[in-house]
């Protein structure tokens, strides 16, 4: 399966727990995009990685959300100190961006099945 | 900011019903438009596309048409099946492409 895989896919854990979630992304896509998803909510939006660097957080990445993409391939998205309003579905995208704006980009990102996250 | 506005779901149909799922957005500039499908147990998925005003995104039967007058790019398809049924997001591209912002999805539960 060459698509965007997630582990772990469910991670229920107690408040004040550290938790760390991994994704890999299509192999030749540049970007990888964090999302979060609540219950009958769309998708949030949390972060964005160019290759290795990190490009833009959202006001939702609160300072216990650390993200990083060490190698440019996969990514991390810790979250310390758990609460129980982190519960939620986290969504991992990726996409390949050539540059040159919306002229020769598809904007479509492809997503992984997402890691639901549980805070007891 | 930017932001869509989707209908509220569930909407329920029986095969063959037409489909209509309204989408409305509020962005600078103009943002291409899209249409995401999250099947039961899968993640989500581009259903169509549009780039530009007055163009049409079509892909399995469904179509929108980038409205910018009316700021809106409605979902429609004239005969659901079974196998439709799915949560459909509106996103807008935010930035140049740099995010997607999403609606809170419709839920579609088509009965045989």
């Amino acid at each position: 399966d060459t698509g965007v895989s997630q582990d772990p896919r469910h991670k229920i854990t107690k408040r004040g727990q550290n938790v760390t979630f991994r994704c890999d992304p299509i192999s030749e896509h540049n970007r990888l995009y964090w999302y979060r998803q609540t219950l009958g909510q769309g998708p949030e939006f949390l972060t964005y990685f160019q290759n290795e660097a990190q490009l833009e957080k959202s006001r939702l990445l609160s300072d216990r959300f650390s993200a990083e993409r060490p190698k440019g391939s996969f990514s991390t998205l810790e979250i310390q100190r758990t609460e129980q309003g982190d519960s939620a579905m986290y969504l991992c995208a990726s996409s390949y961006n050539r540059g040159g704006g919306v002229a020769v980009n598809t904007g479509e990102l492809f997503f992984g099945e997402g890691s639901r996250l549980t805070v007891l | 900011g930017d932001s869509v506005t989707q209908m509220e779901g569930p909407v329920t149909l029986s095969e063959e019903a037409f489909l209509t799922i309204n989408c409305t957005y509020t962005a600078t500039g103009y943002p291409s438009l899209f249409w995401y499908v999250q099947y039961p147990g899968e993640g989500l998925q581009l259903l169509l596309k549009a780039t530009k005003a007055d163009d049409k995104g079509s892909n399995k039967g469904f179509e929108a048409t980038y409205r910018k007058e009316t700021t809106s790019f409605h979902l429609e398809k004239g005969s659901v099946q079974v196998s439709d049924s799915a949560v459909y997001f509106c996103a807008l591209g935010s930035g140049g492409y740099n995010k997607l912002i999403f609606g809170a999805g419709t839920r579609l539960a088509v009965h045989p």
